[in-house]
C-alpha cells in the first residue's frame, strides 16, 4: 500500500537558518504529494502541492520538488522565522482504484521549533 | 480560506457520556471526513462521507459513528466516552476529484475523558 516517511524531529532551528524536511513515499502509480502545516491549537492547512513528476510547489517562501527518480518531495526553506514554528505533514494522494481513493496518506509529522 | 467549522474546540466529560462532534462546512464539498491525531502528532483516518447518506470506516478502527443527512454536516458520535477516546479530532472536506483534490481542514476538537 501507499506510504509516507518523513524525517523525525523534533527540528530546531535558529532564526534566518535553512530549513530541510525530507520526505519520500512509497505508491503505485502517479500520486500528487502534499504538505500541510499545523500550528499549534489549529487544524492542517495546506502549504503547497504538486501534482506530476518535476513539479514544484511554493508557498510563503517554501517550496518542494516532487522527485519521481528519488520518490521523493523535501521541503525547505531558505530563511526561517519563528513564526514558522509548527509541525509539518507531508502527504500523498494515490491513483484513483475505486471506493476509498480520496484519501490521503500522511506522514507523521515533524515539529519544528524555530528560536530567535 | 476554507471554511470548515468545529464545535466545540475543546471538551473535558466524564466516563460513560455520550457525546457528539460537530462539523460544518459552507463550501458545498462532497468529501468529508474525520481523522483522529494521537499526541504522537500521526493522524489516523476513521470515518469518511462522499455524499449524502454515505459513510464509510477508515483504516483505524473506531467505537465512533457518523451520519450524513446534509451535504454541509458531519457529526460524530460516541455512545460512550471512555478514557482511550482522548484525543485531538479533526474534520475535513474536500471537492475536486481527480489529482489535484485538497482537503481542507477545521480547527479540530480536543476531547478529554476522565
Amino acid at each position: 500500500g501507499d506510504s509516507v516517511t518523513q524525517m523525525e524531529g523534533p527540528v530546531t532551528l535558529s532564526e534566518e537558518a535553512f530549513l530541510t524536511i525530507n520526505c519520500t513515499y512509497t505508491a503505485t502509480g502517479y500520486p500528487s504529494l502534499f504538505w500541510y502545516v499545523q500550528y499549534p491549537g489549529e487544524g492542517l492547512q495546506l502549504l503547497l502541492k504538486a501534482t506530476k513528476a518535476d513539479d514544484k510547489g511554493s508557498n510563503k517562501g517554501f517550496e518542494a520538488t516532487y522527485r519521481k527518480e528519488t520518490t521523493s518531495f523535501h521541503l525547505e526553506k531558505g530563511s526561517v522565522q519563528v513564526s514558522d514554528s509548527a509541525v509539518y505533514f507531508c502527504a500523498l494522494r494515490g491513483a484513483y482504484s475505486g471506493a476509498g481513493s480520496y484519501q490521503l496518506t500522511f506522514g507523521k509529522g515533524t515539529k519544528l521549533s524555530v528560536i530567535p | 480560506e476554507a471554511d470548515i467549522y468545529q464545535t466545540p474546540r475543546y471538551l473535558v466529560i466524564g466516563t460513560g457520556k455520550k457525546i457528539t462532534l460537530e462539523c460544518s462546512q459552507t463550501m458545498g464539498h462532497d468529501k468529508m471526513y474525520w481523522y483522529q491525531q494521537d499526541p504522537g502528532m500521526e493522524l489516523h483516518l476513521i470515518h469518511y462521507s462522499y455524499g449524502v447518506n454515505s459513510t464509510e470506516k477508515g483504516d483505524l478502527s473506531s467505537e465512533s459513528t457518523v451520519s450524513r443527512i446534509r451535504t454541509e454536516h458531519f457529526p460524530l458520535t460516541l455512545e460512550s466516552a471512555r478514557p482511550s477516546h482522548t484525543s485531538q479530532y479533526l474534520c475535513a472536506s474536500s471537492d475536486l476529484g481527480g489529482r489535484a483534490d485538497t482537503q481542507y481542514f477545521g480547527p479540530g476538537t480536543r476531547l478529554t475523558v476522565l
